[in-house]
Parts: structure tokens; C-alpha cells; sequence
């Protein structure tokens, strides 16, 4: 099974700060990767999916790059609304394995 | 709107059994992959399994293999979860999403409890 991990386990930021939360992949899994927004209370939320590509209606500020092993999760500027936890998700091969995921708080 | 409704959830004892149900409105469900997730109290997403559109393929992460089975049915536009053999190490908040790998649309999720 194809390993995922995320860095940081948890992250505390000031509005308007740009974020970044890095996954790696135990194997090349090319761009098959995914990041998802889970809210307090709340399922999971697709942000990001083929490693870089922004789901409609997410805001602008939220990116993502990457391929083979190593990918990055960026926050251009931080907002109130972003506190969440933040999961990559790779779909090269089953089980598609997610993160442990990244905690994301307000300074 | 596309919505996803899970339900079916609740306390069991470990051996026991429960089947959940997903269903599915706001879009054409004979059309999608649909899937299952699941996340322990406090920790991280579990991709659990996924069903073809037409029901021919079924995919399961090898915990539950064996024990769980996903099915659907198109005509109901209803996804479900047989869940037998239940085990502690299955409690978690389950939820139903639409697609094969991108997952773009989720249920709020049923608990499932295994406890004596």
C-alpha cells in the first residue's frame, strides 16, 4: 500500500499569512494526488484534485503542485474561513490512502 | 443541489451487524462511482470502498474485506454498506461520497459504534 505524509501535523498562522503544507508519497504516484478541506463537525470538501487543479467554486487562493513523490498544499493568504484540516489523498493505486492530515489554526 | 444522505448508523456489538444507506439526489447517480469513507473518532479519512456505476466492479481496503460489502442500486438511487463481523476498530463516522477517486460531493456522515 502506498504511504502518505503530511507536514506539518498541525499549524498555526496569522490572517493574511501564506501557508504551506507539504505531502509525500511512499511511491511515484505521477499527479494522482488530491487535497480535501475538513471543517470542524463538518465532511470533507474537495479543494484540489490531479495534484494542481483548483475544484470549481474554490477560491483563488488555494493551490496545489507537484508530481512523482513530493507535493505541496498552498494558502496565498489566510482567512478566518480556512481553519480546517487539510488532507492529501493519492489515487494511483487502492487503497486510496489519505494523510494523517494537517491542523490549521488561527494565531 | 446534489445531496448525500447516509443513514443506518448506530450502537452494535462487536459480531454484530448494520447496513447503511446513502441516498442520492441532485444528479444523475447511475452515471457516478459512488464510495465510502470512514473516520475514527478523532482521527484521519479511511477510504473504505467504491462501487462502478453499473455495480461490476467493487473495491475494498483490505480491513473490511471479507466483512463489508458495498452495493447500490440505481433505480433507488441508493448507495449501501453491509457491514457484518462488526469489530471496536470499525467505529467511525461513515460517510457516502460521489466519485471513483475524486471525491466531489459527501454525505454528513453515520456513526457506527461497535461497543459491548
Amino acid at each position: 500500500d502506498i504511504q502518505m505524509t503530511q507536514s506539518p501535523s498541525s499549524l498555526s498562522a496569522s490572517v493574511g499569512d501564506r501557508v504551506t503544507i507539504t505531502c509525500q508519497a511512499s511511491q511515484d504516484i505521477s499527479n494522482y494526488l488530491n487535497w480535501y478541506q475538513q471543517k470542524p463537525g463538518k465532511a470533507p470538501k474537495l479543494l484540489i484534485y490531479d495534484a494542481s487543479n483548483l475544484e470549481t467554486g474554490v477560491p483563488s487562493r488555494f493551490s496545489g503542485s507537484g508530481s512523482g513523490t513530493d507535493f505541496t498544499f498552498t494558502i496565498s493568504s489566510l482567512q478566518p474561513e480556512d481553519i480546517a484540516t487539510y488532507y492529501c489523498q493519492q489515487y494511483d493505486n487502492l487503497p486510496y490512502s489519505f494523510g494523517q492530515g494537517t491542523k490549521l489554526e488561527i494565531k | 443541489e446534489v445531496q448525500l444522505v447516509e443513514s443506518g448508523g448506530g450502537l452494535v456489538q462487536p459480531g454484530g451487524s448494520l447496513r447503511l444507506s446513502c441516498a442520492a439526489s441532485g444528479f444523475t447517480f447511475s452515471s457516478y462511482w459512488m464510495s465510502w469513507v470512514r473516520q475514527a473518532p478523532g482521527k484521519g479519512l479511511e477510504w473504505v470502498a467504491n462501487i462502478k456505476q453499473d455495480g461490476s466492479e467493487k473495491y475494498y481496503v483490505d480491513s473490511v474485506k471479507g466483512r463489508f460489502t458495498i452495493s447500490r442500486d440505481n433505480a433507488k438511487n441508493s448507495l449501501y454498506l453491509q457491514m457484518n463481523s462488526l469489530r471496536a476498530e470499525d467505529t467511525a463516522v461513515y460517510y457516502c461520497a460521489r466519485g471513483e477517486w475524486e471525491l466531489s460531493c459527501w454525505g454528513q456522515g453515520t456513526l457506527v459504534t461497535v461497543s459491548s
